[in-house]
């Protein structure tokens, strides 16, 4: 079993939708979880993170951690063609910098 | 100004043949990574180095070599190329800071390398 289990997709959605995407991880002690967006042949870049559990918001994304349930979401509203990318969620190591990735969600969203 | 970039872009070779990435960069950090990701997306980290200094080693061929000249740079040397070495490698950097501190890692734009 992978440490951080993602659906690799492809969503495809309408402009205008709310999207969700999500991911299970494995081993709980985590101090970060965090959201990561790549654009066609670019590299990652961070998007949100959140710690501990709980929600936290940024505009048009909201990212949320159940530990309970070992699960990670990120919700993003009024879905626009620009947010078409692929969604990486990753977590923290407890030993120094290590981020541990999902497969990534390849999310289109289409006008 | 670009935070951190990496040379080549592309890269295509032979099997067999060595060939070396560099990555550098700018935004001061005294961490850098290499991650590979394969064809579907899926994104691991290979090895970092903390100022000029190991402290990651994931299970990775010893074909692949890092090397850190100095704290800005961190460059990947591959020999005798394999078929599935094909992927695209990218470099981050970030600062190790405070123990359950942030530290976002910042990522290059990545070395698409093709091996035939």
């Amino acid at each position: 079993q992978k440490e951080v289990e993602q659906d690799p997709g492809p969503l495809s959605v309408p402009e205008g939708a709310i999207v969700s995407l999500n991911c299970t991880y494995s081993n709980s002690a985590f101090q970060y979880f965090m959201w990561y967006r790549q654009y066609s042949r670019k590299g990652p870049e961070l998007l949100m993170y959140t710690y501990s559990s709980g929600n936290k918001e940024d505009g048009r994304f909201t990212a949320q951690v159940d530990k309970s349930s070992k699960y990670i979401s990120l919700f993003i509203r009024d879905s626009q063609p620009s947010d078409s990318a692929t969604y990486l969620c990753a977590k923290r190591s407890e030993y120094g910098n290590k981020l541990v990735f999902g497969a990534g969600t390849i999310l289109r969203v289409k006008s | 100004d670009t935070a951190v970039s990496q040379t080549p872009k592309y890269l295509v070779t032979q099997m067999g043949n060595d060939k070396s990435i560099k990555c550098e960069q700018n935004l001061g950090h005294d961490t850098m990574y290499w991650y590979k990701q394969d064809s579907k997306k899926f994104l691991k980290i290979m090895f970092s180095y903390n100022n000029k200094e190991l402290i990651i080693n994931e299970t990775v061929p010893n074909r692949f070599s890092p090397k850190s000249p100095d704290k800005a740079h961190l460059n990947l040397h591959i020999n005798s190329l394999e078929l599935g070495d094909s992927a695209v490698y990218f470099c981050a950097s970030s600062q190790m800071g405070l123990a359950g501190a942030m530290n976002e890692q910042f990522f290059g734009p990545g070395t698409r390398l093709t091996v035939l």
